[in-house]
């Protein structure tokens, strides 16, 4: 099992550019989270889905955008990278509970210039 | 909205001593989570306390849960280098994770 898998590892955008970050789990979990992670600050959640189709915002949403239409991969776009989206991001999974552990993918680090 | 407040930001301890940081809700939470996250790597689960007063123990780790069931703990003794990380709460209430900053610690040797 690879559990749940980033793609890129590291990118480097100018401002202004668009990307997609990918992120698959193979471990038939509902939930999926992403998370941005800034020095001081934590893991502030952006978007999150509870299944295939369904998206939600978290507690910084704006920026960004997510699809989930298929049940093992959620994708976040930045549709015009600014340099306050600088971060680490990562993306999660779970069973259909958000009471059950959050399994974590090993980071996309995304620098914006 | 709900808070999570996690103290200290930081830590810095010799190697064998304890190790203790504290987690604070605003609002009581129905279970709080414990991760670790290693420099450079992510956030892994640790442990889920539900019960209010409820107290586990991993090794030379104890975790407990606040008969209110609106802060936590985490007591390590005697650290050891492999400790180092940041330790993360994450409260949980109507359906809504939120992750406390953290707390890093550093070990010296």
């Amino acid at each position: 099992n690879a559990g749940v898998t980033q793609t890129p590892k590291f990118r480097v955008l100018k401002t202004g550019q668009s990307m997609t970050l990918l992120c698959a789990q193979d471990m038939n979990h509902e939930y999926m989270y992403w998370y941005r992670q800034d020095p001081g600050m934590g893991l502030r959640l952006i978007h999150y889905s509870v299944g295939e189709g369904t998206t939600a915002k978290g507690e910084v949403p704006d920026g960004y955008n997510v699809s989930r239409l298929k049940k093992q991969n959620f994708l976040l776009g930045l549709e015009s990278a600014a340099p306050s989206q600088t971060s680490v991001y990562f993306c999660a999974s779970s069973y259909p509970d958000s009471v059950q552990p959050q399994h974590f993918g090993d980071g996309t680090r995304l620098s914006i210039l | 909205g709900q808070q999570v407040m996690q103290i200290p930001q930081y830590q810095h301890v010799q190697e064998g001593e304890d190790f203790t940081t504290y987690c604070n809700s605003s609002t009581t939470l129905s279970n709080i989570q414990w991760y670790k996250q290693r420099p450079g790597g992510h956030p892994v689960f640790l442990i889920q306390l539900v019960k209010s007063g409820e107290v586990k123990k991993q090794k030379r780790l104890t975790f407990q849960f606040g008969e209110a069931k609106k802060n936590s703990s985490l007591h390590i003794t005697a650290t050891q280098t492999t400790d180092v990380g940041t330790y993360f709460c994450a409260g949980i209430r109507d359906d809504k994770i939120i992750f406390g900053k953290g707390t890093r610690l550093h070990i010296l040797p």
